[in-house]
């Protein structure tokens, strides 16, 4: 099974910071990599498909790379309301699907 | 507008079974896998597996093989999932999420906390 380490577990940053969250796949998976936004107490929300493409209606200082075993996730100037966990996700070809451990994000 | 509405939070006993239900409107049913995801408290996102409604076919998580079933009844547009054989560590809140295609899980339900205790 591919296992996917997503790091910093958690990250503090200041308003206007560009914050940046790596997923890194223990093999290859070419762009099948997604990222959610989870905030307190709600269901996730799709942010980036297929590594680098914006979901419709998500604000443009979101964005994603990478792809074989590395990956990356950038907030580029960082707002109030960014404050949430992200995960990263894995799918194959089946399709079955990997969550990473998350990463918490708060305002310093 | 599109949304997926789950039941409400249930108790149950070690070693019942629990079955949650997630009904779609706002788009054609029969057009989108179903899948199903669970949070621990403080926890993670887990995937369990999905459904697709047209076809019936499931692919489940290795971790849930054996304790998960995936149904659905089209003429009202519902989604369940069923995990029999609960335990205290079964503890979490469940989601229901549509996937769009290969596209990620665009819309998800809101969540039903399912409680095991005795």
């Amino acid at each position: 099974d591919i296992q996917m380490t997503q790091s910093p577990s958690s990250l503090s940053a200041s308003v206007g910071d560009r914050v940046s969250i790596t997923c890194q796949a223990s093999q290859d998976i070419s762009n099948y990599l997604n990222w959610y936004q989870q905030k307190a107490g709600k269901a996730p929300k799709l942010l980036i498909y297929d590594a680098s493409d914006l979901e419709t209606g998500v604000p443009s200082r979101f964005s994603g790379n990478g792809s074989g075993t590395d990956f990356t996730f950038t907030i580029s100037s960082l707002q109030p309301e960014d404050i949430a966990t992200y995960y990263c996700q894995h799918y194959d070809n089946l399709p079955r699907y990997t969550f990473g451990q998350g990463t918490k994000l708060e305002i310093k | 507008q599109v949304q997926l509405v789950q039941s409400g939070a249930d108790v149950k006993k070690p070693g019942a079974s629990v079955k949650v239900s997630c009904k779609a409107s706002g788009y054609t049913f029969t057009s989108y896998d179903i899948n199903w995801v669970r949070q621990a408290t403080g926890q993670g996102l887990e995937w369990m597996g999905w459904m697709n409604p047209n076809r019936g076919n499931t692919v489940y998580a290795q971790k849930f093989q054996g304790r998960v079933n995936m149904t659905s009844n089209t003429s009202i547009r519902t989604a369940y999932m069923e995990l029999s054989s609960l335990r205290s560590e079964d503890t979490a809140v469940y989601y229901c999420a549509r996937a769009d295609g290969f596209f990620g899980f665009d819309i998800w339900g809101h969540g039903t906390m399912v409680t095991v205790s005795s």
